[in-house]
């Protein structure tokens, strides 16, 4: 059974303050993995997407990614109220599908 | 269409009623995905079609569900009988190429959803 985990949260971070998201995978073949955020009562829309091993900035975004401990990590810089959403971790293997993680809600506070 | 469009956004059905669902995906895109997400939860995978051709149909969770996307663009996810059970928000997403390639600019693209509530 192909596993996405990550903590459900809440996690409260300060607005200003650097948030840290955290996943990790169980599938070793795992090749293209991916941030979605998804704010309440609304669909997933795509934040970061990784290949390979190391760091990937996009603005405030930047996706890491260790293959050898099989997990991937989103850091959200100068957090802001705006922020503060469900954000969802998807990992894709050889196949078609993607393997979701349940989310972990990110709260910032003012 | 710009994104994916799907209808209704919301759907409220007695127990027992049979419901469709209607998704409209980006102009183009060969990959359709329908994906069930209760409350609290990540999405979790119905079936896939590349064009008219429904690949993979094993997420579906039992014979009540049923989909189709006969000419390849829009797709519907019917549900028979339904029960308290399905309550959920169904999302379809989409992509531009073929199976088994995220890559590059080959990434889902999600409807808004639609939320059926099952009394």
């Amino acid at each position: 059974q192909k596993e996405v985990e990550q903590n459900s949260g809440p996690l409260s971070v300060p607005e200003g303050a650097i948030a840290s998201l955290n996943c990790t995978y169980s599938d070793r073949v795992s090749q293209s993995f991916f941030w979605y955020r998804q704010y309440s009562g609304k669909s997933p829309e795509l934040i970061m997407s990784i290949y390979s091993n190391g760091d990937k900035e996009d603005g405030r975004f930047t996706a890491q990614l260790n293959k050898a401990s099989q997990y991937v990590s989103l850091l959200i810089r100068d957090s802001q109220p705006s922020d503060s959403a469900t954000y969802l971790c998807a990992v894709n293997d050889s196949n078609y599908q993607l393997i979701w993680g349940a989310g972990t809600k990110l709260i910032i506070k003012p | 269409g710009a994104g994916v469009s799907q209808s209704p956004r919301y759907k409220v059905a007695k127990r027992g009623q049979d419901v469709a669902l209607r998704c409209d995906p980006i102009s183009g895109h060969v990959s359709l995905f329908w994906y069930q997400q209760a409350l609290g939860q990540g999405p979790e995978f119905l079936t896939y079609f590349q064009n008219e051709a429904q690949l993979d149909k094993s997420g579906l969770p039992s014979d009540r569900f049923f989909a189709e996307r006969p000419e390849g663009s829009v797709s519907t996810l019917k549900i028979q009988r339904t029960q308290q059970e399905d309550s959920a928000v169904y999302l379809c997403a989409s992509s531009g190429l073929g199976a088994g390639d995220f890559s590059g600019a080959n990434v889902l693209t999600f409807g808004a959803g639609s939320r059926l509530t099952v009394l």
